[in-house]
């Protein structure tokens, strides 16, 4: 069976705090990618990282970072030093296919951070 | 690159009319997608186009549900005879045609239907 799990429904947080959101999936399948994506209130879903499954390097991108582990079948998420910016619904998804068709959606974090 | 594109932003209609909805996807992007979003939900998988043709339905897409992608450019989709059921946001998303492509999603239109 393939499902993403995001275990933490809603997330609270003050300014400039770290948080960690987490993403653990389940697939038979030896290639697949993993993304995240932000839904802000406006409602518009951003993508923010792809990874694919032979690729398990970390990365950051400014205040971001993605720690892929395999052996736990893991993909979270940090933001550091958090802004109300960040304030969004957070959704992990699993390709197996490799085309979106069969997009598999975690059902969101909902993060906030409070001046 | 312009985005994704969705018309209209907002669409209130009483049970029973038909409705329609525009998406320009951003121009290079081969692949095009029909999500349908309820809140506290991710999205749903409705359908998806390569160039003009549609590939796949999903089985929540009922016969009242159309799409088309006429000249694998923009695509519409149609929902005839509304029940409030269907009331929800529909995204538009695109991508090009290689492995793992992200998909860029367009604002969405959301849905009431009275």
């Amino acid at each position: 069976a393939q499902k993403v799990t995001q275990a933490q429904t809603e997330i609270s947080v003050v300014e400039k705090e770290d948080v960690t959101l987490d993403c653990v999936y389940e697939t038979r399948d030896t290639t697949y990618y993993l993304f995240w994506y932000k839904q802000p209130p406006s409602g518009e879903l951003v993508f923010l990282i792809r990874r694919n499954s032979f690729d398990e390097q970390n990365e950051i991108s400014g205040r971001y970072s993605w720690n892929f582990q395999k052996s736990t079948s893991s993909f979270n998420f940090t933001i550091t030093a958090s802004q109300v910016v960040d304030s969004a619904v957070y959704f992990c998804a699993l390709d197996n296919a490799g085309n979106n068709r069969k997009l598999i959606w975690g059902l969101g974090t909902s993060l906030a951070v409070n001046p | 690159d312009t985005g994704v594109s969705q018309d209209p932003r907002h669409k209130i209609t009483k049970r029973g009319q038909n409705v329609t909805f525009r998406c320009d996807p951003i121009s290079e992007h081969n692949r095009l997608y029909w999500y349908r979003q309820t809140l506290g939900q991710g999205p749903e998988f409705l359908t998806y186009f390569q160039n003009e043709a549609q590939l796949e339905k999903s089985r929540l897409l009922s016969d009242r549900f159309s799409a088309e992608r006429p000249k694998g450019s923009f695509s519409t989709l149609e929902i005839q005879r509304t029940e409030q059921g269907d009331s929800a946001m529909y995204l538009c998303a695109s991508s090009s045609t290689g492995a793992g492509s992200p998909l860029h999603f367009g604002n969405g239109t959301r849905l009431t239907v009275t």
